[in-house]
């Protein structure tokens, strides 16, 4: 079975573009989720999805982060403008719905953000 | 909020070698779960618990749900160079929010 799809693995931007990170959840995983990693912050919840609604964006850092979720096989978070302190790595996860709490990750995009 | 705190942040250890790391939080959870991220992956789902007491094994790795509901325990028999990485603690509490809480992860290294 096909996991966590994450575009593109590597990203190199300079300050100020649009990037958009992609991620395709598992196939009939309801939830869906959006972390940040860095050396200094740790694994960071942004946004999660459930049945492609936004249910808590707490994690946001500003209003430059947006994310997405058209339908239950593809979800976009978008950085615009970004920024040199955007740079990390971003994990898209996602889970079955029921009692169990297991996420699953995907590979991560490296953003490197000059 | 609740709060994870891992330990220990960091191990260097001898292949063959046992190790033990746990997580304890600030709060009663209803689930544990352990995770490693090998450089340059995302963390992978080693084990998951949820029930207090539990002993969960998973070939040379065995997990416990503490008997409190506020620590889990994490113990490798026996490591061999491929058991490098990161390890982290999740776990998640009774406000049912569908987030996990993380830990900040013990980074383990094997000398061959």
């Amino acid at each position: 079975d096909a996991g966590v799809i994450q575009s593109p693995r590597h990203e190199v931007t300079e300050m100020g573009q649009e990037v958009t990170l992609r991620c395709k959840p598992i196939s009939g995983h309801d939830y869906l989720f959006w972390y940040r990693q860095t050396m200094m912050r740790g694994l960071e919840l942004l946004i999660y999805f459930n049945n492609n609604v936004p249910i808590d964006d707490s994690g946001m850092p500003e209003d430059r982060f947006s994310a997405k979720m058209p339908n239950a096989s593809f979800s976009t978070l978008k950085i615009q403008p970004s920024e040199p302190r955007d740079s990390a790595v971003y994990f898209c996860a996602s889970r079955a719905s029921g009692s169990t709490y297991e996420q699953y990750f995907g590979p991560g995009t490296r953003l490197t953000v000059t | 909020g609740q709060q994870l705190n891992q330990s220990p942040q960091s191990m260097f250890i001898q292949e063959g070698e046992d190790v033990s790391m746990n997580c304890t939080s600030s709060s009663i959870f209803n689930t544990w779960l352990w995770y490693k991220q090998d450089p340059g992956e995302g963390p992978v789902l080693l084990i998951a618990l949820y029930k207090a007491g539990e002993l969960t094994s998973n070939g040379r790795l065995t997990a416990q749900f503490g008997i409190t509901r506020k620590d889990s325990f994490l113990n490798i028999s026996a490591s061999i160079p491929s058991d490098v990485g990161i390890y982290f603690c999740a776990g998640s509490g009774s406000s049912n929010t569908g987030k996990l809480i993380f830990g900040q992860g013990t980074t383990l290294q094997v000398k061959p």
